[in-house]
């Protein structure tokens, strides 16, 4: 069973531009979510999909972040503009169940804002 | 979710038992105690979870005090692969998609060395 996937592994991209990760999870687990480590801090809840309905935004840090998962499959989490602030790993994760038992997660995505 | 303490950092011998303490005194009855783990350059990686009784898997044991204040983790014997941060989390665990603890609320966690 291939585990969760994320694309691309390393992006570098300047201040203002416009950066999207991607996350595939594993088949079947309609809970998905996203979370970040950005430099020096702990890793932490951005958001939760059930299907493609929004569970939980709550982590969302502004209206510059964007997640999206169209047919309920694999996600899309868009940055624009970033911001020097936005640099650290993104993490997805997905479940079978929301609120049971362990989260799978991705190798994430590393994300460097110059 | 309640809030956790860990050791910052913590060496092991290879081979030995690493034993992994968490206090969590303000844990609530519906709250699971969590254990994950971040090897270095990897995604948290699930261990082992439970409520008030002992579990044990393949990867390690969890040993839950009886006022559930407290809880150890228990990797039987390090190998260096073992060498990451451990993370405890205690968390809401209901079924159901309008679930409260969907969500995993990481700390600082234990850095864990463990030493040839």
């Amino acid at each position: 069973e291939a585990g969760v996937t994320q694309f691309p592994s390393h992006s570098v991209i300047e201040k203002g531009q416009t950066v999207t990760l991607r996350c595939d999870p594993i088949s079947g687990h309609d809970n998905l979510y996203w979370y970040r480590r950005v430099m020096g801090k702990e890793i932490k809840f951005l958001l939760h999909f059930v299907k493609e309905s929004k569970q939980d935004e709550s982590g969302m840090p502004n209206n510059r972040f964007l997640a999206e998962r169209t047919g309920g499959t694999y996600s899309t989490l868009k940055v624009q503009p970033a911001e020097l602030e936005d640099s650290g790993v993104y993490f997805c994760a997905s479940s079978q169940e929301p609120g049971l038992g362990e989260q799978y997660f991705g190798p994430g995505t590393r994300l460097t804002v110059t | 979710d309640a809030k956790t303490t860990q050791p910052t950092s913590m060496d092991c011998a290879e081979g030995r038992a690493a034993n992994l303490p968490c206090n969590h005194s303000t844990i609530s009855g519906n709250e699971y105690v969590y254990w994950y783990r971040q090897i270095h350059s990897q995604g948290p990686q699930y261990i082992i979870h439970g409520l008030k009784n002992n579990e044990t898997n393949e990867m390690a044991s969890l040993i839950i005090t009886e006022d559930r204040k407290s809880s150890t983790l228990i990797l039987p014997h390090a190998t260096l692969r073992d060498t990451a941060v451990y993370y405890c989390i205690v968390r809401v665990e209901t079924p159901g998609i309008k679930a409260a603890g969907n969500k995993l609320t990481f700390g600082g966690g234990t850095r864990v060395l463990v030493k040839p």
